[in-house]
């Protein structure tokens, strides 16, 4: 079974730290990763999306792989209390470029 | 902008009605996307189309049965519905140069 971990949380941060999230993959063959960002009751929202290993920045968050180790992570530098959000880590499928594996998410909150 | 709308943000049904969740993307997308997320089991992948009349069956398409008779619409029907099929329904629209998927704001069906 193809399968994304994400450590459940919660994760509380005070506001202007960094908040690490972390997830894993099983499926090696896997080409693209994503964050994204969900608030309670809303749908899922883009944040980054990374495909080859190394960092990707973009603004106050860096999406950081590791294809050796099958880790995918996302830094927030300077957390606001506006990222406190449930963040879903997903991959896509090998042999499937259009369907993605989702992680159970890590639920953050930041604190005043 | 990707935008990916759905028919309704909230809807009561009772057990045995014929349900019919629809989702609309601008974008001439080929590949749309039906989940249902429930908490403590994340987001799971009910069907998807990638392309007008195709379908194939996703992690969880038992109760549900999808229809694209146009590029634009991908509808998901709830045959007769069950009250463990309350939960939030998401569509999500794929555009292909990133393998991003796109997210609507999503349906909250409760069903008595």
């Amino acid at each position: 079974q193809k399968e994304v971990e994400q450590n459940s949380g919660p994760l509380s941060v005070p506001e202007g730290a960094i908040a690490s999230l972390n997830c894993t993959y099983s499926d090696r063959g896997s080409q693209s990763f994503f964050w994204y960002r969900q608030y309670s009751g809303k749908s899922p929202e883009l944040i980054m999306s990374i495909y080859s290993n190394g960092d990707k920045e973009d603004g106050r968050f860096t999406a950081q792989l590791n294809k050796a180790s099958q880790y995918v992570s996302l830094l927030i530098r300077d957390s606001q209390p506006s990222d406190s959000a449930t963040y879903l880590c997903a991959v896509t499928l090998s042999g499937s470029a259009r369907q993605l594996t989702f992680g159970s998410g890590t639920q953050l909150t930041v604190l005043p | 902008d990707v935008k990916v709308t759905q028919s309704s943000r909230y809807l009561v049904k009772r057990t045995g009605e014929k349900v019919f969740l629809e989702c609309v993307q601008d974008m001439d997308h080929e590949n749309m996307f039906w989940y249902r997320q429930d908490p403590g089991l994340g987001l799971r992948l009910i069907y998807f189309s990638y392309d007008v009349k195709m379908k194939e069956k996703g992690d969880i398409p038992e109760g549900y049965s999808v229809s694209r008779e146009k590029k634009e619409r991908f509808s998901l029907i709830l045959e007769s519905a069950s009250t463990n099929q309350t939960s939030m329904y998401l569509c999500a629209s794929l555009t292909t140069d990133t393998d991003t998927q796109y997210f609507g704001p999503g349906t909250r069906l409760t069903v008595l």
